[in-house]
């Protein structure tokens, strides 16, 4: 079974432009989070996706948005893009079918490191 | 909200020893406390979970305990081998939610 696969695992971007990031869930899971991880910051939590509606939102900007697609792939954007934004965004999924139990384990995919310059 | 603090940040153990590491929450209704492991470059990778209906879980080398009561749960790692040596974050969350808030991560190191 394929895991969590996220687009670009690289990528360089100029101040001021937009950059769209791009999440495959593991087959069959239709949460999707993503978070960001800064070393000053750590890993923080920006929104959650669940049947393409947002559950959940962290405290970031309005920069960053999000949206999921009905096979549950994710895509999360940051328009103006700031030099503080450079980090590494994490995609997770998770079958989350709220009756507890393993399905509700929450995977991570490798990553995609974004830096602005 | 929910905060997780994790101690320590730098760790250092010979091959062969054991490691802990530990981390407190501050909420009680989460329930759900994930470890993962995080190589250079790399995402994180899950290697073990527990949930509050449960005080302890094992998986080879590698144990988690929990205490409800004073909000704490740690990592247990024996017979540390090389390999071991990585950035590790512990986690809490309500279970109905994919919102995981971690802690600052502990940097282990195994010297063989």
């Amino acid at each position: 079974k394929a895991g969590v696969t996220q687009t670009p695992r690289y990528l360089i971007k100029t101040r001021g432009q937009q950059v769209t990031l791009s999440c495959s869930p593991i087959s069959g899971h239709r949460s999707v989070s993503w978070y960001q991880q800064t070393p000053g910051q750590g890993l923080q939590f920006l929104f959650e996706y669940f049947s393409e509606t947002q559950r959940n939102k962290g405290n970031f900007p309005g920069r960053f948005s999000g949206r999921q697609f009905s096979n549950s792939r994710s895509e999360m954007n940051v328009s103006t893009l700031e030099l503080g934004d450079s980090a590494l965004y994490l995609c997770a999924s998770s079958y989350n079918e709220r009756t507890g139990g393993s399905k509700d384990t929450i995977y991570f995919g490798e990553g995609s490191w974004l830096t602005v310059v | 909200g929910e905060n997780v603090e994790q101690h320590p940040s730098t760790l250092s153990v010979q091959e062969g020893d054991s490691a802990v590491i530990k981390c407190t929450y501050s909420d009680s209704a989460s329930n759900y406390f994930p470890w993962y492991k995080q190589e250079l470059g790399k995402g994180s990778q899950l290697i073990i979970d527990i949930r509050s209906n449960v005080g302890e879980k094992k998986d080879q080398r590698i144990a988690v305990t929990l205490n409800k009561t004073a909000k704490h749960f740690s990592l247990h790692i024996t017979e540390t081998q090389p390999e071991d040596s990585a950035v590790y974050f512990c986690a809490a969350s309500e279970e109905y939610g994919n919102k995981l808030v971690f802690g600052a991560g502990t940097i282990l190191r195994v010297k063989s």
